[in-house]
This record gives C-alpha cells, sequence and structure tokens, in this order.
C-alpha cells in the first residue's frame, strides 16, 4: 500500500537557518504531495502542494518539488524564523481509486531558537 | 466562511459513556475524513466518507460509528467510551484529488 516516511523529528535551528525536512514515499501511479503544518493546539493547516512530477510548490517561503525519480518531496526553507516552530507533515493522496484518501506521514517537529 | 467546524473543543468522558462529535464544513466539500491524533502515532484515519449516504472504515474504526446524511455533516460515534479512545480527533474534508484537505481545529477528548 501508499506509505510516506519522514525524517524523525525533532529538528532543532537557529533563526535563519537553512532548513530541509526530508520525506519519501511509494505509491503506485503519480500522486498528489502535500506538505501540513500544525501550531501547538491546533489543526493541520495546509502549506504547499503538487500535483505532477517535477511541479514545485512554494508558500510563505518554503518549498519542495515533486521528484518521481527519487520519490521524494522533502519541505526547505532558506531562513527559518521563530514562528516556524510546529510540527510538518508530509502526504499523498492517490491519482486513483475513488477515495483519494491521504496517507500522512508521522510528523516531524521544527524548534527554531532565537 | 468558517471552514471546517468541530464541537465540542473539549470533553471528559467516563468509561461505558457514549457521545457524538460534530463535524461541520461550508464549503460543500463530498470527501469527509475522521483522523486521531496521538503521542508518536501520527493521524490515523477512523472512517471517511466520498459523499452523502457513502461511508466506510479506515484504519482504526472499533469502538467509533458515522453517518453522512448530508454533505455538510459528519458525526462521529463514541458507542462506549474506553480509555484507550483517549486522543485528539480532527475532521477534515476536501473537494477533491490535488486539492489537499481542510482540517477542523479538534475535539480533545479523555476518557477516565
Amino acid at each position: 500500500g501508499d506509505s510516506v516516511t519522514q525524517m524523525e523529528g525533532p529538528v532543532t535551528l537557529s533563526e535563519e537557518a537553512f532548513l530541509t525536512i526530508n520525506c519519501t514515499y511509494t505509491a503506485t501511479g503519480y500522486p498528489s504531495l502535500f506538505w501540513y503544518v500544525q501550531y501547538p493546539g491546533e489543526g493541520l493547516q495546509l502549506l504547499l502542494k503538487a500535483t505532477k512530477a517535477d511541479d514545485k510548490g512554494s508558500n510563505k517561503g518554503f518549498e519542495a518539488t515533486y521528484r518521481k525519480e527519487t520519490t521524494s518531496f522533502h519541505l526547505e526553507k532558506g531562513s527559518v524564523q521563530v514562528s516556524d516552530s510546529a510540527v510538518y507533515f508530509c502526504a499523498l493522496s492517490p491519482a486513483s481509486g475513488g477515495s483519494y484518501i491521504p496517507t500522512f506521514g508521522r510528523g516531524t517537529s521544527l524548534i527554531v531558537h532565537p | 466562511n468558517a471552514g471546517v467546524t468541530q464541537t465540542p473543543k473539549f470533553q471528559v468522558l467516563k468509561t461505558g459513556q457514549s457521545m457524538t462529535l460534530q463535524c461541520a464544513q461550508d464549503m460543500n466539500h463530498e470527501y469527509m475524513s475522521w483522523y486521531r491524533q496521538d503521542p508518536g502515532m501520527g493521524l490515523r484515519l477512523i472512517h471517511y466518507s466520498v459523499g452523502a449516504g457513502i461511508t466506510d472504515q479506515g484504519e482504526v474504526p472499533n469502538g467509533y460509528n458515522v453517518s453522512r446524511s448530508t454533505t455538510e455533516d459528519f458525526p462521529l460515534r463514541l458507542l462506549s467510551a474506553a480509555p484507550s479512545q483517549t486522543s485528539v480527533y480532527f475532521c477534515a474534508s476536501s473537494t477533491g484529488v490535488g486539492y489537499g484537505y481542510t482540517f477542523g481545529s479538534g475535539t480533545r477528548l479523555t476518557v477516565v
């Protein structure tokens, strides 16, 4: 079945550091790929998405590129802020099957220090 | 535009009690899902629906029932609460593949 693997956290960075959170997936065909962010005490929010190979999703300074050849969708940000501290989830939705129910990774906690 | 609304935000139940977690969306989304989130376990799918009148089981359906009589509402029923059901529950909805899901703010349930 489909699966998503994320790097384990927590990831601890200083403000203005470069961020990479790795995400790889297993799925048939060409799934849609997503990154969600969860701030403390809140629900998940869609951060960015890509629906086909080589697409780059971007939002709020975060970027991720859909790499079919390496089945990856790594999240990057050039300069993190304290306000980026949150848990980040990688997810995929299958391209077919009718339910389009997403499969989530286990989440990666990011802690940014001033 | 309220998005996905979950009620209540917090609830304490005694073992054996039953209750319904409410979920409503005002975006005319066909797809709706219930997840539970536990430390170290990520998100686990309980039940989902692909449209009014259609529901199916997810990864951890035991002890929970759902129904989808309207597009807007997707309540989750706990039949006989157990301490193992202590968790944070999230409802989510989507218009379909490629669009991602919109999540509610969650219900924090404690069973004592």
